[in-house]
């Protein structure tokens, strides 16, 4: 099957701080990537979905200058965790798709972010 | 308001037996429905898609059934494996995936 990577896997900041996270998609070409954010117990929450070459759509809550998306490849989108606060600590989850989500979605492995 | 629930948080099973995972939601319409297996620390994996005009899907030892009268899908794992061990989601697909909760099914050997 298709694979998704994330980087980093985890990484520890201080608040205040902005943080990057990468998405890859290394044997296929994506034309659609979804952030989710995770908490302990809980379920994936949608925060955007990702074009490449377009503006991300944000889901109703996310704030979109707080959590900065660039899809600017097929195959690579960034998400930019900015002014990190320590309740911004989640788990991040990225998904790839070739098209609408109503097929498979291919999943990163995640990236745990911990805001001291 | 939309939600999607799974049974029960933990269900504890005997290998070789039969886990039954019941997903139940209100106020959605999906197209579609899928399943999908999370290990700790881990992104979800891909298991199974049903659409919802379809009644049943299998895979090796996995099935799945999709009533939109009674808005429910139940997953079932036959003859477990501790391997199975894992936590399974449903996702209801309308236009986005919307996830639920969980269940976190462990094997005892």
């Amino acid at each position: 099957g298709a694979v998704v990577s994330q980087h980093p896997s985890r990484v520890i900041c201080k608040s205040g701080t902005s943080v990057k996270i990468e998405c890859r998609s290394l044997d296929f070409q994506a034309t659609t990537m979804f952030w989710y954010r995770q908490f302990p117990k809980q379920s994936l929450m949608l925060m955007a979905t990702s074009n490449e070459g377009s503006k991300a759509t944000y889901e109703q809550g996310v704030e979109k200058d707080k959590f900065l998306i660039n899809h600017a490849s097929l195959t690579l989108s960034t998400l930019t965790v900015t002014s990190a606060h320590p309740e911004d600590s989640s788990f991040y989850i990225c998904s790839a798709g070739q098209g609408s989500s109503y097929n498979e979605q291919f999943f990163g492995p995640g990236t745990r972010l911990t805001v001291l | 308001s939309q939600k999607i629930e799974q049974n029960s948080e933990a269900l504890n099973i005997q290998e070789g037996k039969t886990a039954t995972l019941t997903c139940n939601y209100t106020n959605y319409s999906p197209a579609y429905l899928q399943w999908y297996r999370q290990d700790p620390g881990r992104g979800p994996v891909f298991l199974l898609l049903i659409r919802e005009n379809e009644k049943e899907k299998r895979k090796e030892r996995l099935k799945v059934t999709f009533d939109t009268t009674l808005k429910q899908s139940l997953f079932h794992i036959t003859a477990s494996q501790p391997a199975d061990s894992a936590t399974y989601l449903c996702a209801l697909d309308d236009y986005k995936l919307s996830f639920g909760a969980g269940t976190t099914v462990t094997v005892r050997a």
